[in-house]
């Protein structure tokens, strides 16, 4: 069974570019989370993907943005990067019934130079 | 501003001994508190995780107590052992969303 997997595992960057993120979610699982966790620092919300569609967001700003696909996979864009964004991303999948819990990819290292 | 206070930053406890960590929170919104162990190199993954109208909850080595009155839970981890060693976060969903204190970074020594 497999669990979260997230592509690529590592990323660098340069400041003003964009990129792409991937993630697919455990199997029976339809909700994506996305999440952004700097060094040091525990995990925080950017926004939950459900029926393609963006269902919550955090304190994030445009820049950020994401998609779901019919197979219930996503993919986060951020845009303008600059260094601050240097982080690992995190994405979780769940039950899109509000009452289970997230499960946890590797995340995806991005650096940004 | 964190919603969820954890404390303390990192603690170091001899094998067989009780590493205890705490989390504080506001939000009376938060209706489930699951706590995560991540290993470097790796994602947080899921340990336990309970509701607030139970008090305690137990699974294998790992115990969770919950004082709902004063907005506070915390984790205890039995008889520790060397490959315990991880950074351990609290956290606390509310409306789909979950909100993770800063993370604890547990050392047991053999």
């Amino acid at each position: 069974d497999a669990g979260v997997t997230q592509s690529p595992t590592h990323l660098i960057k340069t400041r003003g570019q964009q990129v792409t993120l991937r993630c697919s979610p455990k199997s029976g699982h339809d909700t994506v989370s996305w999440y952004q966790q700097a060094l040091g620092q525990g995990p925080q919300f950017i926004f939950q993907y459900y029926e393609e569609e963006e269902r919550q967001r955090g304190n994030f700003p445009d820049r950020f943005s994401g998609h779901q696909f019919p197979n219930y996979s996503s993919e986060l864009n951020v845009n303008a990067l600059w260094l601050g964004d240097s982080a690992l991303y995190l994405c979780a999948s769940s039950l899109g019934t509000g009452d289970q819990p997230q499960h946890f990819g590797d995340g995806t290292r991005l650096s940004i130079l | 501003q964190q919603q969820v206070k954890q404390s303390p930053q990192s603690l170091i406890v001899q094998k067989g001994g009780i590493p205890i960590i705490n989390c504080a929170y506001e939000n009376t919104a938060f209706d489930y508190f699951p706590w995560y162990q991540q290993f470097p190199g790796k994602g947080p993954a899921l340990l336990i995780a309970i509701r607030p109208d139970v008090s305690e909850k137990k699974e294998g080595r790992f115990t969770i107590s919950f004082n709902k009155s004063a907005k506070q839970f915390s984790l205890h981890i039995m008889d520790s052992q060397p490959g315990d060693s991880a950074t351990y976060f609290c956290a606390a969903r509310d409306d789909y969303k979950l909100s993770f204190g800063a993370g604890t970074t547990v050392t047991v020594r053999a």
